[in-house]
């Protein structure tokens, strides 16, 4: 069982679309990353949201922390065919060394 | 600027052989991490080592071992492989709360 649950699994759009990917948990972490991996490499690390509620914007990226700090979302405004990627979130436990990812969304931003 | 480095990048064994994947980072973190992923299921912990001198199992152990031979080196072994262990294994390295460096993955199939 998957402790993250990210939705969709799969998302191919059409380039200048908009997008949300969804990462729930029934725990409550100490913060939620999300990393994106492209393939033949390892996963690289986008954003850090640290406190329940939080909004942060990375260009055309924007992230959000649940209140209850159980789930997150990333939203990508127009997107582009660089975006393409897997996306990976990732909570991280009260201790600060065990980190758990979710499913992942492969997206496909069709140019 | 290598951060973490995994050899071999590609494997191929036969049912019952062993090996041992290693993985060495320079960038003086005290934890580090084998994962494994498969299609539709993200990165699953299979062990950590929170610091020198200590390893502590994840969510996926079983036929797997681990050594954290120093603060830079951390090596996971398969004694006897199993055909459900054919995967990408990402060894990756961090502070406490700070995001995880990954290495670019050994992709390993068993026949």
């Amino acid at each position: 069982t998957q402790l993250l649950e990210q939705s969709p699994q799969f998302l191919s759009i059409q380039e200048g679309e908009n997008l949300t990917v969804y990462c729930n948990s029934s725990s409550v972490f100490s913060s939620l990353q999300w990393y994106r991996q492209e393939p033949g490499e390892g996963p690289v690390l986008l954003v850090t949201v640290v406190t329940g509620g939080e909004v942060k914007k990375l260009k055309r990226l924007t992230f959000q922390f649940g209140d209850a700090r159980k789930d997150s979302s990333l939203h990508i405004t127009a997107a582009q065919p660089g975006d393409t990627g897997l996306y990976l979130c990732a909570g991280v436990t009260y201790t600060g060394n065990q980190f758990y990812f979710g499913t992942g969304t492969s997206l496909t931003v069709i140019p | 600027n290598a951060g973490v480095t995994q050899t071999p990048k590609f494997q191929v064994l036969k049912t019952g052989q062993s090996m041992t994947l290693q993985c060495a980072q320079d960038m003086n973190h005290n934890s580090m991490y084998w994962y494994r992923q498969d299609p539709g299921m993200g990165l699953r912990l299979i062990y950590y080592s929170a610091s020198e001198g200590t390893t502590d199992k994840g969510e996926v152990p079983n036929g797997y071992n681990v050594s954290r031979l120093n603060k830079r080196e951390f090596s996971l072994r398969l004694e006897s492989a199993a055909p459900s262990q054919t995967s990408v294994y990402f060894c990756a390295s961090s502070e406490l709360w700070q995001p995880q460096h990954f290495g670019d993955g050994t992709r390993l199939s068993i026949l």
